[in-house]
C-alpha cells in the first residue's frame, strides 16, 4: 500500500520569500510523484511531476521539486513567491501497481503583500 | 478542447434522494477516475474505469455506483443520498490504459450538498 503524507496543512508566507512545502511518501515499490495546484473554485492542475531520470523537476512558474529516495521525500520549493501563488497544493504518488493516484491531504498556501 | 467537462456544478439534495454526475472527456482518454475532495483529507478516489467497458472500485465506493458509458463518458450515481456525501466530486481522465503512469486532468468540480 502507498501512502503520502503533507506535513503541513497551512503555510502563509510573505511575497518575495522563499517556501518549501513538505511532502513525504511510503511505498514498497518504485513510485512517480506529482505536484498538483488547485486555485479557488476550480479542479486541479499538474504542477509537475517526477517519473525517472533527473530528480530535480521544475514547472514553468517557477516551482521545483526533488525526488529524494532515501528520505522518501519530494518537498516544493520557489525561491520567490507571489500573490498569484494563493492556492491549496497537492502531493500525490502513484505505483505500477497500485493503477491510480493517492493524494496527500493538501497544504494551503497564501501569500501575503 | 474542452478538456474534462462535468454537470452540474452545484447539487442540493435531501436525504434519500437520488442523482447522477456527469462527466465527459473530449482528449480520447483511456481511464477515467471519479473522487470525492473533503478538507483536511485530499482527494479519495471512488471509482475508476481503466478503459472503455471496465470499472473498478477505489478507496471509498460505498453508496455509488458508477457507468463508463463509452469511451468518453463516464458517470458517478448517487441512489439513496445521505449526509455524509457532502462533498466536491471531481472527474478526471489520463491517456494511459490500466498500469500507466501519466498525468490525470481533472475536471472543475460538482459541489454536493445534502440535507
Amino acid at each position: 500500500a502507498q501512502s503520502v503524507t503533507q506535513l503541513d496543512s497551512q503555510v502563509p508566507v510573505f511575497e518575495e520569500a522563499p517556501v518549501e512545502l513538505r511532502c513525504n511518501y511510503s511505498s514498497s515499490v518504485s513510485v512517480y510523484l506529482f505536484w498538483y495546484v488547485q486555485y479557488p473554485n476550480q479542479g486541479l492542475q499538474l504542477l509537475l511531476k517526477y517519473l525517472s531520470g533527473s530528480t530535480l523537476v521544475k514547472s514553468i512558474n517557477g516551482f521545483e521539486a526533488e525526488f529524494n529516495k532515501s528520505q522518501t521525500s519530494f518537498h516544493l520549493r520557489k525561491p520567490s513567491v507571489h500573490i498569484s501563488d494563493t492556492a491549496e497544493y497537492f502531493c500525490a504518488c502513484h505505483s505500477g501497481s497500485a493503477r491510480q493516484l493517492t493524494f496527500g491531504s493538501g497544504t494551503q498556501l497564501t501569500v501575503l503583500p | 478542447n474542452a478538456g474534462v467537462t462535468q454537470t452540474p456544478k452545484f447539487q442540493v439534495l435531501k436525504t434519500g434522494q437520488s442523482m447522477t454526475l456527469q462527466c465527459a472527456q473530449d482528449m480520447n482518454h483511456n481511464s477515467m477516475y471519479w473522487y470525492r475532495q473533503d478538507p483536511g483529507m485530499g482527494l479519495r478516489l471512488i471509482y475508476y474505469s481503466a478503459s472503455e467497458g471496465t470499472t473498478d472500485k477505489g478507496e471509498v465506493p460505498n453508496g455509488y455506483n458508477v457507468s463508463r458509458l463509452n469511451k468518453r463518458e463516464f458517470s458517478l450515481r448517487l441512489e439513496s443520498a445521505a449526509p455524509s456525501q457532502t462533498s466536491v466530486y471531481f472527474c478526471a481522465s489520463s491517456e494511459l490504459a490500466s498500469g500507466g503512469t501519466d498525468t490525470q486532468y481533472f475536471g472543475p468540480g460538482t459541489r454536493l450538498t445534502v440535507l
